[in-house]
């Protein structure tokens, strides 16, 4: 079946030490989505990819970076995670071909930061 | 600017109840809706989306929603909750030329024995 998968699914980093979460998709997607979802929260979009152009949240830290090599992989970087940085990271894709706005999530990948 | 108002964060039903969940939009022109469903420790599963087509849109797991222009609202039913149920409902919105996603605050929906 086509998905959206997200590697590790539970991560644990230390204070200040860079961690990366990554995420392929099998849908062949042009847009790829990145979110951080606290407890209880909705999901707050970190920054995306359509195609290769990369569109950053205005809100986003600076501490939170992404790759994406080519159109199955995608990943987030976190230069020097701190302790407000534990959430539980989404990663969605859309093909928005017939203005299909519909987006497909990953399972998720929990970060604990010790 | 488009936003998503969900009544309640927290709604309790008892199992075989009928299950409302509310959403309000704001937006210029009728946008492009939709209800997610996310379990404890997993990503969001679409339960359906409204795109133009019919008012009442029907979608998986027993669920339904429907388009009211007039009220700018978009509310989830079931017409019995079951325990299986029990999660995080999220309704979203986008634009007709804005494909972001503008996500509602979440309502946790409690079944009860």
């Amino acid at each position: 079946d086509a998905m959206v998968i997200q590697n590790p699914r539970y991560q644990v980093t230390q204070f200040g030490k860079p961690v990366t979460l990554s995420c392929s998709q099998t849908l062949n997607h042009n847009v790829m989505y990145w979110y951080q979802q606290k407890s209880s929260q909705a999901p707050k979009l970190l920054f995306h990819y359509y195609d290769k152009d990369f569109n950053n949240e205005a809100d986003t830290p600076d501490n939170f970076q992404s790759r994406r090599p080519n159109t199955s992989f995608c990943f987030l970087d976190i230069r020097s995670p701190g302790l407000g940085d534990a959430a539980m990271y989404l990663c969605a894709t859309s093909s928005l071909a017939g203005r299909n706005y519909e987006q497909y999530f990953g399972p998720g990948t929990r970060l604990t930061v010790t | 600017a488009q936003s998503v108002t969900q009544l309640g964060s927290h709604v309790s039903v008892s199992e075989g109840a009928l299950v409302l969940l509310r959403c309000n939009y704001s937006s210029s022109v009728p946008p492009y809706l939709f209800w997610y469903v996310q379990y404890p420790n997993q990503g969001l599963q679409l339960l359906l989306k409204y795109t133009s087509a019919a008012t009442l849109v029907k979608g998986i797991n027993g669920f339904e929603a429907e388009f009211k222009k007039s009220e700018t609202s978009f509310h989830l039913t079931k017409p019995s909750a079951h325990m299986s149920d029990a999660a995080e409902y999220f309704c979203a919105v986008s634009g007709r030329s804005n494909y972001q996603l503008i996500w509602g605050a979440g309502t946790k929906l409690i079944i009860k024995p």
